[in-house]
């Protein structure tokens, strides 16, 4: 199984500040064939399901915005959120689809500092 | 826009099966991947399986000996089977789409059904 470890396990950062969430996983899940980077985002507010933000590692979903990016390959992988906003408090999770079993990070929680 | 709903009873009992249904609205439930991924109370996800509308299934090797995961085209739904349950497997049980098996990445996700495992 490819493991996801995310750091930190919480972060509290102040309005309109940067945010930045961690994720590495034991194997690459960079694929060479066509050099994608097989890694999600989501976004999980409470008592919600989860929200997909980013897949492809980089590739923001439809109307998701522009604060929120994707960034690293192979191993290490970064969310970042650019200026927090209060919306933004929630539990982010990334997950690799190179292979199965899926498997996702821990998780870090975003709260306003 | 595609929206999925689960359904099943909130409550079952240790050593008995957990049964869940999601059904799917908006799209056609062909050709398309289908998952369940559960989350403990206060916990991270765990991916249980997936299944095509073949009846192709992926199971999570950690769950394999007690899932079984189906689908009815005909009703435009899929559903979970969990045997054996204890308390363990007390979770939030969703269901999502993905587009295909190199593309399994959860778009969108039913609002979740709590199951609690308990005499």
């Amino acid at each position: 199984d490819i493991v996801m470890t995310q750091s930190p396990d919480s972060l509290a950062v102040s309005l309109g500040e940067r945010a930045t969430i961690n994720c590495k996983s034991s194997r690459s899940v960079l694929y060479s064939s066509n050099n994608m980077n097989y890694l999600a985002w989501y976004q999980q507010k409470p008592g919600q399901p989860p929200n997909l933000l980013i897949r492809w590692a980089s590739t923001r979903e439809s109307g998701v915005p522009d604060r929120f990016s994707g960034s690293g390959s192979g191993t290490d992988f970064t969310l970042t959120i650019s200026s927090l906003q209060a919306e933004d408090v929630a539990v982010y999770y990334c997950q690799q689809y190179y292979s199965t079993p899926l498997t996702f990070g821990g998780g870090t929680k975003v709260e306003i500092k | 826009q595609v929206q999925l709903q689960e359904s099943g009873p909130g409550l079952v009992r240790p050593s008995e099966t957990l049964s869940l249904t999601c059904i799917v609205s908006g799209d056609s439930i062909s050709g398309y991947y289908w998952s369940w991924i559960r989350q403990p109370p206060g916990k991270g996800l765990e991916w249980i399986g997936y299944i095509y509308d073949s009846g192709t299934t992926n199971y999570n090797p950690s769950l394999q000996s007690r899932v079984t995961i189906s689908v009815d085209t005909s009703k435009n739904q899929f559903s979970l089977k969990l045997s054996s349950v204890t308390a363990a497997d007390t979770a939030v049980y969703y269901c999502a789409k993905s587009i295909a098996p190199s593309w399994n990445y959860f778009d969108p996700w039913g609002q979740g059904t709590l199951v609690t495992v308990s005499s």
